[in-house]
């Protein structure tokens, strides 16, 4: 079955600790998303790509950074820089820009 | 920088009733935009909008958008209780160093009593 891979469901971190949010597709698609879903606001664009090796911040970069070496892996890691790194992480893909996006079931982060 | 709002944040209803969820939004170079619902965790695809005036139905959900007033709706008729989740507008960016930019609004949260 194609589909979206996040892990792990739920990761807990020190404070002051780097941490890496796994997301695997296996749909061929070109173009991948991190989003950040705090309650009461919505999802925020962290960092998307559109293609292997390139990738541009999204509304809310800070504290994070991203690789994309392979065209269906995009793991996200949250920096001991990012102050509220606390949240639910959901990470997308979809083949054109005339297509929806596909979601994974996403990656609840704590962080005490 | 690419915005988009919705309203209301949340609602409540009774079973059967008609819901319209709106969505406004502002963007550079606009390409589509989408509605999806989400329930518990990943948000699943309702609709996908690029032309004015056309109206995109699914069962009891249709959607329009008007892109010279930038905005959509969504309706729900006769709502049932598995209508209950957050609603969520986004909007395609098509050019520039914003291509391929998928903005989403903050949701609005639909209850559904019995």
């Amino acid at each position: 079955d194609g589909g979206i891979t996040q892990s792990p469901k739920y990761l807990f971190r020190k404070e002051g600790q780097n941490v890496t949010l796994s997301c695997e597709q296996n749909l061929n698609h070109d173009a991948m998303y991190w989003y950040r879903q705090d309650p009461g606001q919505g999802l925020r664009l962290i960092y998307y790509s559109q293609i292997v090796n390139d990738f541009q911040k999204g509304d809310i970069a800070e504290g994070y950074s991203v690789s994309r070496e392979k065209k269906e892996s995009f793991p996200l890691t949250v920096t001991s820089a990012q102050k509220n790194p606390t949240a639910f992480y959901l990470c997308a893909s979809r083949d054109s820009h005339n297509s929806p996006l596909h979601f994974g079931n996403g990656t609840r982060l704590t962080v005490t | 920088e690419d915005k988009v709002v919705q309203s209301p944040l949340s609602l409540v209803v009774h079973e059967g009733d008609t819901v319209t969820l709106n969505c406004s939004y502002e963007v550079t170079n606009f390409r589509s935009l989408l509605w999806y619902k989400q329930e518990k965790k990943a948000p699943t695809f309702l609709f996908m909008l690029t032309s004015s005036g056309i109206e995109k139905k699914s069962g009891r959900l249709s959607s329009i958008l008007d892109k010279k007033e930038l905005f959509s709706i969504l309706n729900i008729t006769a709502t049932q209780t598995g209508d209950s989740a957050v609603y969520l507008c986004a909007v395609a960016n098509a050019g520039g160093t914003s291509y391929g930019k998928l903005t989403f609004g903050q949701g609005t949260i639909l209850t559904v009593h019995p």
